[in-house]
């Protein structure tokens, strides 16, 4: 059984750029979900996909968007970098009928200069 | 919106020593679910909570969830130092289509040898 994994796993941008992160799913997983987590906070939900949809957003801007694809491999874009963004992007795959299970990738750390 | 406040903030213990983290829910709680974070890495899921009252372990670790739904304790029983790393509890949410999970913001446990 195949894990989540991320990439890449580290990356530095500068302001303003932006930022394309990749996911592949477990195998037998239909749903990706994202968070953002900053220094010494818990995970924040930026979006969940399922059927190459977004299903549902959580309080970010329209400067954060991704993507499903058939394989259910995912990828979250950041547009206009800010120096807040600057986390660990974590993504998580799921069942859709087991959604609160999540199983997540080693995260991508994102430092924005 | 939901909002879990997890205490203590952080935690000190012996090897072989019994701890208690707690998880308190400002709204009653439809799923309860706690993680294991490694620093800086991905979470692994540990448990899921959802009735009033429930209890479950899996090896040295119990998690409980009070009748109120509102409350729940994550309880090792002598300590390891593979224990160490941040213990993240997380809520589903009360309906939707979509599953994000709100997080507490963590409990980082350091285990001595």
């Amino acid at each position: 059984e195949t894990g989540v994994t991320q990439s890449p796993t580290h990356l530095i941008k500068t302001r303003g750029q932006q930022v394309t992160l990749r996911c592949s799913s477990q195998s037998g997983h239909n749903t990706v979900s994202w968070y953002q987590q900053a220094l010494g906070q818990g995970p924040q939900f930026i979006f969940q996909y399922y059927r190459e949809e977004e299903n549902g957003r959580g309080n970010f801007p329209p400067r954060f968007s991704g993507l499903q694809f058939p394989n259910y491999s995912s990828e979250l874009n950041v547009n206009a970098l800010e120096l807040d963004d600057s986390a660990l992007y974590l993504c998580a795959s799921s069942r859709y009928s087991e959604a609160g299970e999540l199983f997540f990738g080693e995260g991508s750390r994102l430092t924005v200069l | 919106s939901q909002e879990l406040e997890q205490s203590p903030q952080s935690l000190i213990v012996q090897e072989g020593k019994n701890l208690t983290i707690n998880c308190t829910s400002s709204k009653t709680l439809y799923g309860l679910y706690w993680y294991k974070q490694k620093y800086g890495e991905g979470l692994i899921f540990l448990m899921m909570l959802q009735k009033g009252g429930e209890e479950k372990s899996h090896e040295k670790i119990t998690a409980k969830l009070d009748e109120k739904k509102q409350q729940s304790s994550l309880h090792i029983t002598a300590s390891q130092p593979s224990h160490a790393g941040i213990y993240l509890c997380g809520a589903g949410p009360s309906g939707g289509s979509n599953y994000k999970l709100t997080f507490g913001k963590g409990t980082l446990l350091t285990v001595n040898p």
